[in-house]
């Protein structure tokens, strides 16, 4: 069935450090992995996203891993900044061409100073 | 481009009121969405359309209407408001894809905070 475990539920790293989330599927089809960040007070917005036929994608300090055979996916934040404390999602995106992502309760990310 | 705009920013309903919480979208996007977000908890979906004229229900639809008559707008209507439906509602919306699905890349508006007292 459609369903993505997300750990830790919080996270509380020094600024500077690498913070790692990852969320793990059950759905073999599943095939689009985003990742999305929400600030306090705003929407959630898409930071990064990987499809299943890529292992692995940067984009400056980001970084998404995929391991298909073990089913899971993971966001890597390198040198961690204030800025970065939000809450992190990876939402299973359906099977049918609608788009409809599925939220769960995400990660709780603080980088102290 | 405004992106997705989402009005009211905060309202505050009475028990059995009613209001539509207003969403438009200037990306002319095809897929749009309407989550709701209570605290401490992920987005539930509520309603989504893939185009003009095309609606269908979310996770969450009781309580809640919808229609999209328009490629920019999506409205949701709530009747007969109740404590239950206190939340933030957030709107979104998406591309079509050259191959027909959606690219999952969703704009999210700032969302509406919603109390019912």
């Amino acid at each position: 069935g459609e369903n993505v475990e997300q750990h830790p539920s919080t996270l509380s790293v020094q600024e500077g450090d690498s913070a790692v989330i990852k969320c793990t599927y059950s759905d073999s089809a599943s095939n689009y992995f985003p990742w999305y960040k929400q600030e306090l007070g705003k929407g959630p917005q898409l930071i990064i996203d990987i499809r299943s036929n890529v292992g692995e994608k940067k984009d400056q300090r980001i970084a998404v891993t995929l391991n298909k055979t073990a089913k899971h996916f993971s966001l890597h934040i390198t040198e961690t900044q204030p800025e970065d404390s939000a809450v992190y999602f990876c939402p299973h995106a359906g099977g049918t061409s609608y788009g409809k992502l599925t939220f769960g309760q995400g990660t709780i990310l603080t980088v102290h100073p | 481009n405004a992106g997705v705009t989402q009005t009211p920013k905060f309202r505050i309903l009475k028990i059995g009121q009613s209001m539509t919480l207003q969403c438009t979208q200037d990306m002319n996007h095809n897929y749009m969405y309407w989550y709701r977000q209570d605290p401490g908890m992920g987005l539930k979906l509520i309603y989504y359309s893939v185009g003009a004229g095309i609606t269908d229900k979310g996770e969450v639809p009781n309580g809640y209407n919808v229609s999209r008559s328009t490629t920019e707008d999506f409205p949701l209507r709530l009747e007969l408001a109740a404590p239950s439906q206190t939340s933030v509602y957030f709107c979104a919306s998406s591309r079509r894809t050259l191959q027909g699905a959606a690219n999952y890349g969703y704009t999210f508006g700032s969302g509406t905070r919603l109390t019912v007292v």
